[in-house]
Order: C-alpha cells, then sequence, then structure tokens
C-alpha cells in the first residue's frame, strides 16, 4: 500500500525557513518523481516544485524559485522541501505527491499525501 | 502558462442525476505525436487531500467507478457524473501536465440538490 507522510510543518514567521519532509512507502521510491503542491486556506491548488526519480532534475513554480529548494534521499525513501524568505502568501497546506507520469517536469500524480499545514505569520 | 478554467464553479445535482462539468485550457493539451491529451481530474472530498480519478483526458484510474468519465480533446474537456451519490460531494478539479508549470482549474464544487 502507497503512504506518503508529510510532517515538518508549522507556524513560521516572515522571512524565516523551514524544512518539509515526506516519508514514503509501499512502492519504489528512485523510480518515481515527485511533487509538493500546495493549498492555501480556502483555496485551489498549486504546484510548487518536482523533482526527478534520481534526483537530478529540479523544476519550481515562478513563486518560488529561488526561495525553495526540492531534494530527495533514495535511501530514506524521503523527499524534502527547504524553504526560506517565507512570505504570509506561502501560508498553505503542502501535499507531497507520487507523479505516475511526467514529460519534461510536468506531472500527473497518482498518490497524495494528507498534507502539513505552514501558515506564515507575525 | 497555460490557464485552465473550470466551469460552473459550483454544482447542486439531485441524487441519482447526472453531474457534468467543464474544463478548458488556453492552449492545446493534445501531444501530436502521440495523439493524446495531457489533462487529468482530482476530486478532493473535504478535509482529504487530492485523490487521482482520470488521466489522458478519459482513462479512469485504477478503482474510480464506472460512472465517472472523461471526454474532450484540445482545448475542452468535461467530466460526467452519470448518476451521483452523496460519496461524489467534493471539489473537482482538472490539471494540464503538457508544459511546466503543471497548472490546475480553480475547481467545480459539487453539492446535493
Amino acid at each position: 500500500e502507497v503512504q506518503l507522510w508529510e510532517s515538518g510543518g508549522g507556524l513560521v514567521h516572515p522571512g524565516g525557513s523551514l524544512r518539509l519532509s515526506c516519508a514514503a512507502s509501499g512502492f519504489t521510491f528512485s523510480n518515481y518523481a515527485m511533487s509538493w503542491v500546495r493549498q492555501a486556506p480556502g483555496k485551489g491548488l498549486e504546484w510548487v516544485s518536482g523533482i526527478s526519480g534520481g534526483g537530478h532534475n529540479t523544476y519550481y513554480a515562478d513563486s518560488v524559485k529561488g526561495r525553495f529548494t526540492i531534494s530527495r534521499d533514495n535511501s530514506k525513501n524521503t523527499l524534502y522541501l527547504q524553504m526560506s524568505s517565507l512570505r504570509a502568501e506561502d501560508t498553505a497546506v503542502y501535499y507531497c505527491a507520487k507523479d505516475d507520469y511526467c514529460t519534461i517536469g510536468s506531472c500527473y500524480s497518482g498518490f497524495w499525501g494528507q498534507g502539513t499545514l505552514v501558515p506564515v505569520s507575525s | 502558462d497555460i490557464v485552465m478554467t473550470q466551469s460552473p464553479d459550483s454544482l447542486a445535482v439531485s441524487l441519482g442525476e447526472r453531474a457534468t462539468f467543464n474544463c478548458k485550457s488556453s492552449q492545446s493539451v493534445l501531444y501530436s505525436s502521440n495523439n493524446k491529451n495531457y489533462l487529468a481530474w482530482y476530486q478532493q472530498k473535504p478535509g482529504q487531500p487530492p485523490k487521482l480519478l482520470i488521466y489522458w483526458a478519459s482513462t479512469r484510474e485504477s478503482g474510480v467507478p464506472d460512472r465517472f468519465s472523461g471526454s474532450g480533446s484540445g482545448t475542452d474537456f468535461t467530466l460526467t457524473i452519470s448518476r451521483l451519490q452523496a460519496e461524489d460531494v467534493a471539489v473537482y478539479y482538472c490539471q494540464q501536465y503538457y508544459t511546466i508549470p503543471r497548472t490546475f482549474g480553480q475547481g467545480t464544487k459539487v453539492e446535493i440538490k
């Protein structure tokens, strides 16, 4: 059974940093691209970042480029999102997602974790 | 970026009736070399993460009931729930994966009339 478990969310002040983790199980982690998608309270879905199975290719939304870094440790079956220079508009539930098919970084996601909330507020 | 626009924003349908809603992309998501539409549909129930329903515009994900069907090509797509059940109350999102960044529609909220 595929499982994705995000952690690391919590209140952070504007300008602060946070690292999210996503522990994966139930599938061969290194064979799949992974993504982070966020959802601001009461709003729709916004793709944030993606990474190839081997970790060599990374992709970012313009809204987070230069502030967020996606990475993975295939030996630990874990996906990460390092977030810095956080802004109020980054407040959202952050989901990690297993990407079942990708076209040069643009994918559809076959399974999503439960999400972790990141409120950015002073 | 490809803009995805869904209509209507919300829809109230009686139990057992058909629910149909639409998704339009600002440019074609049909890849001519393989004749595939790079369009997915997700269902998000309250308090839950999104769940993949449909990919390639019309292929149902494993385990998805056959009352859900997707259609369309190019820039215009439709998701149909043939006989609405109570458990189908959710927000439905379309998403293109033709190019990066992947983009989502704003969602259609389906409720029971």
